[in-house]
């Protein structure tokens, strides 16, 4: 079964440092590897996703996200944060032809000015 | 370009009252979810349907129903609500031909049960 895990429940940074939110996940395959974020009182947007390929993926906003195979991980980075990159962000992984996704606990991200 | 409705965002119930949350998709994908939101829990999977009559149990079914009379509508029935069905639910569809597995939300429904 697939299995995802985002270790820091909450993390504080200030404007303008960098970012890095942690994903790691359990699946047999290949996986198919999402983060989403959600602003308050919002639905979930999509920030970007891996299929295949290029293990480094750019996103919507300035997100990046790396694929590491051997470490089951699918971290989440930004090289400078902004205030308005306060939200909860979640890592979601999924099968090649299934459309179900399995997400994450979550990620508070809170923005220090 | 509507994308996904959820109606009512908010809603205020009594414990053992039936309740039902409605779910409208303009995209005609063929997939559609239902997700709760719980603190410390992430986004659990409820229901979610392939297509139009076919629906199939998630990771927490328990005390929910669900239809899919028309490719465009997914509603979530309560029939006798509890108070740990307190929560916030969202609807998501997913276009099966894109096969990317990539869900689109709606804005959420916030319920508490009383």
């Amino acid at each position: 079964a697939q299995s995802v895990t985002q270790p820091d429940i909450h993390i504080t940074v200030s404007e303008g440092a960098s970012l890095e939110l942690r994903c790691n996940y359990s699946y047999g395959a290949t996986p198919y590897l999402f983060w989403y974020v959600q602003s308050p009182g919002q639905g979930l947007q999509l920030l970007l996703k891996y299929f295949s390929g290029d293990t480094l993926v750019q996103g919507i906003k300035g997100f990046e996200a790396e694929f590491k195979r051997s470490q089951s991980s699918f971290n989440l980075r930004k090289p400078s944060v902004h205030w308005s990159d306060a939200a909860e962000y979640f890592c979601a992984v999924g099968a090649k032809g299934a459309q179900k996704l399995v997400f994450g606990q979550g990620t508070r991200l809170t923005i220090n000015p | 370009d509507a994308g996904i409705t959820q109606s009512p965002r908010y809603k205020i119930t009594e414990t053992g009252r039936q309740v039902t949350l409605m779910c409208h998709q303009t995209w005609s994908h063929s997939y559609m979810f239902w997700y709760r939101q719980d603190l410390g829990h992430g986004l659990r999977l409820i229901y979610y349907s392939a297509a139009a009559d076919i629906t199939d149990k998630g990771e927490v079914p328990d005390g929910y129903v669900v239809s899919r009379s028309k490719t465009e509508n997914f509603p979530l029935t309560l029939e006798s609500a509890t108070r740990s069905q307190t929560s916030v639910y969202f609807c998501a569809s997913s276009d099966y031909r894109a096969n990317t597995g990539e869900l689109f939300f709606g804005e959420g429904s916030r319920l508490t049960v009383l």
